[in-house]
This record gives C-alpha cells, structure tokens and sequence, in this order.
C-alpha cells in the first residue's frame, strides 16, 4: 500500500535558521514520483519540486534543496535560511507510475518563521 | 507560467441547492483533478479526467458529478449540496511530466 508520513506536526524557528522537513513514503512500485508542494495561508497550493524515481540526484533551488535517499524511502526537503514568507504548511506526496493520476499526500507539516 | 483559476473564492450555499465549482487551465493540459481537502483528513481526490468526456471517480465521488466539456474545462458538480459537503475544493491539472498544479481554492460552505 502506498503511504507517506510527515512526522513533523509543526516546526517554529527563527528567521535565517535552516530548517528541514521530513517525508517517508511506502510504495511497492519501483517506477514513482515525489513531489513537494506549500500552501500559505490564502490556501492555494504551490507546485515546488516533482522527482522520478530514478533520479536520485538531490535538487538545488535557490534556498530550497531536496535530499531523495531511496534506501531509505525519503524525500526531505531543506530551507535553508529561512525567511517569514516560507511560514506554510508544506506537502509532500506521492503517485506511483501505474496510476500516475492519484497522488497521496502527507499531513503536512507547519512550518512557522519568526522575525 | 501556469494558470488554474477556479470560479470563486469563497461560495455560501444552502442545503439541497445544486453547486457548480468552475476550474479552467490555459496550459492545455490533459489531465484535470478535484480534491477536497477538510482538517485531520488531509487532500482526498473526487474526480479526475485525462480527456474531454472521460471522467474517473476518486476515492470519495459520492454526492459529486463533473463535467468535462472542453479541454481547458473541468467542473465539479454537488447535485444536492449538504453540510458534510462544507470544505475546501482544489481543483488542479497536469500534463506528461509536469504538475500536478493547483488553482487557488473554493471555500464552500453549505448550511
């Protein structure tokens, strides 16, 4: 069964820290894909990263960075230097390849920065 | 950049009133999505489509219908609104390789 967890609950930090979010999936398919999405609160979902999994490499964007180990089925995802505009509630979800239409999601994790 | 646009923000209905949800894409993308995502329970799917008319039910299609009448297109449709229907809808769409992106969100409200 295909499951991912988002431990994480809730994280505070403080402006400038670095801060990571954790995502463990569960597939039994080898072909699947992982993504990340964040939503502020006006509630709309933002598209930030999409991965295959047989891409390994870990992703580089401006501040974010994502960390893909299939060894250890994660996709965390790292922000580095935060900043009062990253305060959302992050995603991380998963579609396997024979039914790439349907994505399960995280519960999230709410990430708030303070100034 | 892409664009999902749903017909409102914000929608206050009365039970047993019929609801539409509008979502339309300019990036002509095949496949369109509604979800609906309520606390505790996370972003569950409704409906999806990979086609004009061709339509998949989710995991919670009870009590929805959809439409799909041109590619850029998707409606979401509570034949008769109830209160356990009060959530946030996302609708989305994606293409081979990209998305899935999300438009803004409808808040409904049914009372």
């Amino acid at each position: 069964a295909q499951k991912v967890t988002q431990a994480q609950t809730e994280i505070s930090v403080v402006e400038k820290e670095d801060v990571t979010l954790d995502c463990v999936y569960e597939t039994r398919d080898t072909t699947y894909y992982l993504f990340w999405y964040k939503q502020p609160p006006s509630g709309e979902l933002v598209f930030l990263i999409r991965r295959n999994s047989f891409d390994e490499q870990n992703e580089i964007s401006g501040r974010y960075s994502w960390n893909f180990q299939k060894s250890t089925s994660s996709f965390n995802f790292t922000i580095t230097a935060s900043q009062v505009v990253d305060s959302a509630v992050y995603f991380c979800a998963l579609s396997e390849a024979r039914n790439t239409d349907k994505l399960i999601f995280g519960t999230g994790t709410r990430l708030q920065v303070f100034p | 950049d892409v664009k999902v646009t749903q017909s409102s923000r914000y929608l206050v209905k009365r039970t047993g009133e019929k609801v539409f949800l509008e979502c339309v894409q300019d990036m002509d993308h095949e496949n369109m999505f509604w979800y609906r995502q309520d606390p505790g329970l996370g972003l569950r799917l409704i409906y999806f489509s990979y086609d004009v008319k061709m339509k998949e039910k989710g995991d919670i299609p009870e009590g929805y219908s959809v439409s799909r009448e041109k590619k850029e297109r998707f409606s979401l449709i509570l034949e008769s609104a109830s209160t356990n229907q009060t959530s946030m809808y996302l609708c989305a769409s994606r293409s081979t390789g990209h998305g899935p992106y999300f438009g803004p969100g409808t808040r409904l409200t049914v009372t």
